[in-house]
């Protein structure tokens, strides 16, 4: 069975600076995908960035990246530039192909952004 | 993109009440899903929503606790049913146009509390 595992439950980052969330899972399978969301409180939950596990380059969308290991199974996502409208709770997420669309999500990063 | 609505966004329930909620996409969409998300915990898919055919559950949910409908491309309902102080937790419906490596849209989910 695939798991998802975000090792951090609470985090915090000065505006303007950088933070690493990290996240792992475990899996046999050798195609998958792998997502973080975003979910601002009282706020619907939001694709920030997605990967392949096929593709080498890591993903980028603006402020966010991700370090994809595929060997260590690491997905971690690195925020640059941290703004107060990044507080949320993120999560880490997997998919494999074959199974119908299914998202298996990690326990959560809670970050706050402090001015 | 999809913009997904959900009704109701919370409600207050007796114990051993059902209580329906409904998941409307503003387009046609192949897949629709429903998770749980219980207070301060990660999401938990319950099922996929199948068009035209019954939902497939995951283990630990049961058709008859969380009956399931999907009667065109744009809508489905989830039911609680018989409810438990346990079953109190946020429930989000999601959707994607297709299986697999794409984006899972998020309605805002309905926060459910169950006395």
């Amino acid at each position: 069975a695939q798991t998802v595992t975000q090792s951090q439950p609470e985090m915090s980052v000065q505006e303007a600076e950088t933070v690493t969330l990290s996240c792992t899972y475990d899996t046999s399978e050798s195609n998958y995908y792998l997502f973080w969301y975003k979910q601002p409180p009282s706020r619907q939950m939001i694709l920030v960035i997605r990967q392949e596990a096929y593709k080498q380059q890591n993903a980028t969308e603006n402020r966010f990246s991700v370090n994809f290991q595929k060997a260590a199974k690491s997905f971690s996502l690195k925020i640059s530039d941290s703004q107060l409208g990044d507080t949320a709770m993120y999560f880490c997420a997997f998919m494999t192909p074959n199974q119908g669309g299914k998202l298996i999500f990690g326990q959560g990063t809670e970050l706050s952004v402090k001015p | 993109s999809a913009v997904i609505s959900q009704k109701p966004s919370r409600d207050i329930c007796q114990r051993g009440t059902s209580l329906t909620i409904q998941c409307q996409v503003d387009s046609q969409v192949t897949m629709m899903f429903w998770y749980r998300q219980q207070p301060g915990q990660s999401l938990t898919l319950i099922a996929t929503a199948n068009q035209g055919s019954e939902a497939t559950y995951e283990s630990g949910f049961v058709i008859d606790k969380f009956p399931i409908s999907r009667p065109n491309l744009t809508f489905s309902t989830l039911t609680v049913s018989n409810m438990s102080p346990e079953d109190s937790s946020i429930y989000l419906c999601s959707a994607s146009r297709t299986q697999g490596y794409n984006e899972q849209f998020f309605g805002p989910g309905t926060r459910l509390t169950v006395l």
